[in-house]
């Protein structure tokens, strides 16, 4: 079982619409949770970092975190052709520095 | 808004020789690392570095690896003797504090022929 999973898409959206981006994992010693935005050839940028469970809000984007059932999600509301991008989750053990990254949704808004 | 800058952007080598790809984190940074991403692969963990010394590294971070801060601004990754499979963007990222984010500089890709 791989320890990060998400689903590479891709995946196309009319413009406007909600967009809902998810990873399970399978290490319950995860505390810190990332979501980061990629643009082709370019590095992540971070996009939501949340602690534990619970939900965070900026702006557009929602980052929620459920750790009873090892699920994290990104909801991206009002969604913009800008929004193209492949989305990275990303987490991190308490006790550790690195991070383990899922694969990437690639998502298209289209105008 | 702060960022962290890499040089070179592309660097092509020829297989056996040694690179230096470097690295300018945030200035008031404290935590470093390098990742990287293999063509169409996921983005993997190298190595973390803190207090001058490396903190976690990876099974990837073998002997031919290695990573310096020689000054107070740069980070850098060498590679001693490339390998075809050692192509990639490479990332360098840092942190303030270990539980923040990472901020990731825009990379290096790396050619080995």
């Amino acid at each position: 079982q791989k320890e990060v999973e998400q689903d590479p898409g891709p995946l196309s959206v009319p413009e406007g619409a909600i967009v809902s981006l998810n990873c399970t994992y399978s290490n319950s010693a995860f505390q810190y949770f990332m979501w980061y935005r990629q643009y082709s050839r370019k590095g992540p940028e971070l996009l939501m970092y949340t602690y534990s469970s619970g939900n965070k809000e900026d702006g557009r984007f929602t980052a929620q975190v459920d750790k009873s059932s090892k699920y994290i999600s990104l909801f991206i509301r009002d969604s913009q052709p800008s929004d193209s991008a492949t989305y990275l989750c990303a987490m991190r053990e308490t006790s550790g520095s690195r991070l383990t990254f899922g694969e990437g949704t690639q998502l298209t808004v289209n105008p | 808004e702060p960022e962290v800058t890499q040089t070179p952007s592309h660097q092509v080598t020829q297989m056996g020789q040694e690179v230096i790809l470097r690295c300018v984190p945030i200035s008031n940074h404290l935590y470093f690392y390098w990742y990287r991403q293999i063509l169409g692969q996921k983005v993997e963990f190298l190595v973390s570095f803190y207090n001058n010394e490396i903190s976690e590294k990876s099974e990837i971070f073998d002997d031919q690896f290695s990573v310096e801060r020689p000054d107070g601004s740069n980070f850098t990754l060498k590679i001693r003797s490339t390998k075809l499979e050692d192509s990639a963007m490479y990332f360098c990222a840092s942190s303030g504090f270990q539980w923040e984010g990472y901020t990731f500089g825009s990379g290096t890709r790396l050619t080995v022929v």
